[in-house]
């Protein structure tokens, strides 16, 4: 099956720090998307972004698929920003494989 | 409000006894997925249902089943035959194929 390896498993940033999250998979999808999964487990949609660019206040994403990549970019980082990151991509029908996330920490 | 209900929040079971998890989505969506989550560990699909009364296993279905008798509702029952079944276990909806997934806010199964 598709492999999903994202990086750096682990991160922490001093508050106001800009950050990048990547995430690597093996082979064409047809749908990536990426996630906060919040300390109480919640997953918030981040992202729909299977190519292109899109931002959404101080985050962004670019996924290259032909280069078969995505980065997240986290800009002025908060506190609130903690949690796990996850990248999900969709190869086939629903056949959805996740990555084993980045955890990011922004201690003030 | 619109979106994905999942019941209880926290459900604690004894060791052999089967356990239904309950999502129930509000949004009109045709797909519904059951994942399992792990410490430290991605999310692995236990089960998915793209219509009313028909569902496909995931990569871990063991130990599982579903039912999808209403396109609102997806519970998923956790079986004595699962061996490691103390996970955090997430319920997602989508319109259909590549399409964005919600997910509710989990519910966290301890056997003991």
């Amino acid at each position: 099956g598709i492999q999903v390896e994202q990086s750096p498993p682990d991160l922490i940033l001093q508050e106001g720090a800009n950050s990048t999250l990547r995430c690597n998979f093996s082979d064409s999808v047809n749908n990536l998307q990426w996630f906060h999964q919040n300390p109480w487990g919640q997953l918030i949609n981040l992202f729909y972004i299977p190519s292109g660019t899109k931002q959404n206040g101080r985050l962004s994403a670019t996924t290259v698929a032909t280069e078969r990549y995505s980065l997240l970019y986290i800009s002025s980082s908060q506190t609130t920003d903690s949690g796990v990151y996850f990248c999900a991509v969709e190869r086939g029908y629903q056949k959805v494989t996740f990555g084993i996330g980045t955890k990011l920490q922004v201690i003030p | 409000d619109g979106g994905i209900t999942q019941s209880p929040k926290y459900l604690f079971r004894k060791e052999g006894q089967n356990v239904t998890l309950s999502c129930e989505q509000n949004l009109n969506h045709d797909a519904m997925y059951w994942y399992r989550q792990d410490p430290g560990q991605g999310l692995r699909l236990i089960y998915y249902s793209q219509i009313v009364n028909d569902f496909q296993k995931g990569d871990i279905a063991e130990g599982y089943s579903v039912s999808r008798e209403k396109k609102e509702s997806f519970p998923l029952t956790v079986t004595s035959a699962q061996k490691n079944p103390t996970a955090f276990y997430l319920c997602a909806s989508s319109m259909g194929v590549a399409t964005e997934a919600f997910f509710g806010q989990g519910t966290r199964l301890t056997v003991v």
